[in-house]
């Protein structure tokens, strides 16, 4: 079974700090690919990254990194100097190579104070 | 500009009564999910379609019910049978499986029991 776990239920920072949000998966594929979303206070869900299980190869991508780890069966997200339009709900997620289902997280809301 | 549309963006249920959230893309893709979103539980899977009349139940499939008659809209009727159906109701769309997979959301419905 894959499971999705975000531990972090909320965080707060405060402007200009670095935060990084946590997520640890478990598959028993070999081929498998993950994702990160944004969900602003909006609603709709918003693509920011997805990594497959070969490619461990750290990303940056302006303000926001990914630490893509197999040997912990983790895939951090970091945002640097954080900023107030960085509040909202993050979530993660992961869909095994053969499979039709996405199994998502019960993602981190993240909440940075002026 | 292409896109995943879902109406109403509230609905209110009345005692025994169904209800039905549309849910309609342009995007051209294969694959249509509807998810149901408490708050603290993240996203869970209600039903999804990878082709036009065909549909699998998801986790949380009972009290819900769907259609595929077209490839462009996926409704979701919220029937009398679910019993605590207030929740924040997302429509994702995805590319069929080998090509670049990733979900694509809607802005959501939030449905509420008057």
């Amino acid at each position: 079974a894959q499971k999705v776990t975000q531990a972090q239920t909320e965080i707060s920072v405060v402007e200009k700090e670095d935060v990084t949000l946590d997520c640890v998966y478990e598959t028993r594929d070999t081929t498998y690919y993950l994702f990160w979303y944004k969900q602003p206070p909006s609603g709709e869900l918003v693509f920011l990254i997805r990594r497959n299980s070969f490619d461990e190869q750290n990303e940056i991508s302006g303000r926001y990194s990914w630490n893509f780890q197999k040997s912990t069966s983790s895939f951090n997200f970091t945002i640097t100097a954080s900023q107030v339009v960085d509040s909202a709900v993050y979530f993660c997620a992961l869909i095994k190579g053969t499979g039709n289902q996405f199994y998502f997280g019960t993602g981190t809301s993240l909440t940075v104070i002026p | 500009d292409g896109g995943i549309t879902q109406s109403p963006k509230y609905l209110f249920r009345k005692e025994g009564q169904n209800v039905t959230l549309s849910c309609e893309q342009n995007l051209n893709h294969d694959a249509m999910y509807w998810y149901r979103q408490d708050p603290g539980q993240g996203l869970r899977l209600i039903y999804y379609s990878q082709i036009v009349n065909d549909f699998q139940k998801g986790d949380i499939a009972e009290g819900y019910s769907v259609s595929r008659e077209k490839k462009e809209s996926f409704p979701l009727t919220v029937t009398s049978a679910q019993k605590n159906p207030t929740a924040f109701y997302l429509c994702a769309s995805s590319h069929y499986r080998g090509r670049d997979e990733k979900l694509f959301f809607g802005s959501g419905t939030q449905l509420s029991v008057l």
